[in-house]
């Protein structure tokens, strides 16, 4: 069965760093998304592309944090200075164009510890 | 998004069916009620959707109720790995859109 797979697994960087988050959505998939999750918080949207642009964003991803479709199959998140609340859980997800619903379909996530 | 109302937490004994509940009281003509579950710190899992009619499929069963002010998500037999935070979600059927998380309900499996 196809699924979204997130690399790396955990990452730790220092504050002020710049990291970034790999993905590889299911390979039919158009619509893509990255959340996070702060420890014992709820999962929050990000961002949402489709179509090499980015298509809604959330107030939390401000002008630190850049997304990137580089080549046919990777989806990455970019944060350029890292602090400390950034720490969190990063889940990738994608979705077809349509049909049956707006089922997406999420990666396993990458934690980014920033000391 | 019309806002839902779940409880923090339930219990369920191993091969019994386990019955989520959702209110969403607000819920819209064209808004959809879907169903996603989180196991420990791993990426949500969309379980299952609906829009007035009841849904079923290989993990679980969805009933709404006429008025479509809630809804029960039914785990029919289960197991210890159904363990997790089930969510209920309600939203407009369109390509794209974000998805909200609340809080959800954890669900714990007792041998």
């Amino acid at each position: 069965e196809p699924e979204v797979t997130q690399t790396p697994s955990h990452q730790v960087t220092q504050m002020g760093q710049e990291v970034i988050l790999r993905c590889v959505p299911i390979s039919n998939h158009l619509y893509f998304y990255w959340y996070r999750q702060i420890l014992g918080q709820k999962v929050e949207f990000l961002v949402s592309f489709y179509n090499n642009e980015i298509s809604e964003k959330s107030e939390i991803f401000d002008d630190q944090f850049s997304v990137e479709r580089p080549d046919g199959s990777n989806f990455t998140l970019k944060i350029r200075s890292t602090k400390l609340e950034d720490s969190a859980m990063y889940f990738c997800a994608s979705r077809d164009s349509g049909g049956a619903g707006n089922e997406q379909f999420f990666g396993p996530g990458t934690r980014l510890t920033v000391l | 998004d019309a806002k839902t109302t779940q409880p923090p937490s339930m219990d369920c004994a191993e091969g019994r069916a386990a019955n989520l509940p959702c209110n969403h009281s607000t819920i819209s003509g064209n808004e959809y009620v879907y169903w996603y579950r989180q196991i420990h710190s791993q990426g949500p899992q969309y379980i299952i959707h609906g829009l007035k009619n009841n849904e079923t499929n290989e993990m679980a069963s969805l009933i709404i109720t006429e008025d479509r002010k809630s809804s029960t998500l039914i785990l029919p037999h289960a197991t210890l790995r159904d363990t997790a935070v089930y969510y209920c979600i309600v939203r407009v059927k369109t390509s794209g859109s974000r998805l909200t998380f609340g809080e959800g309900t954890q669900l714990t499996v007792n041998p």
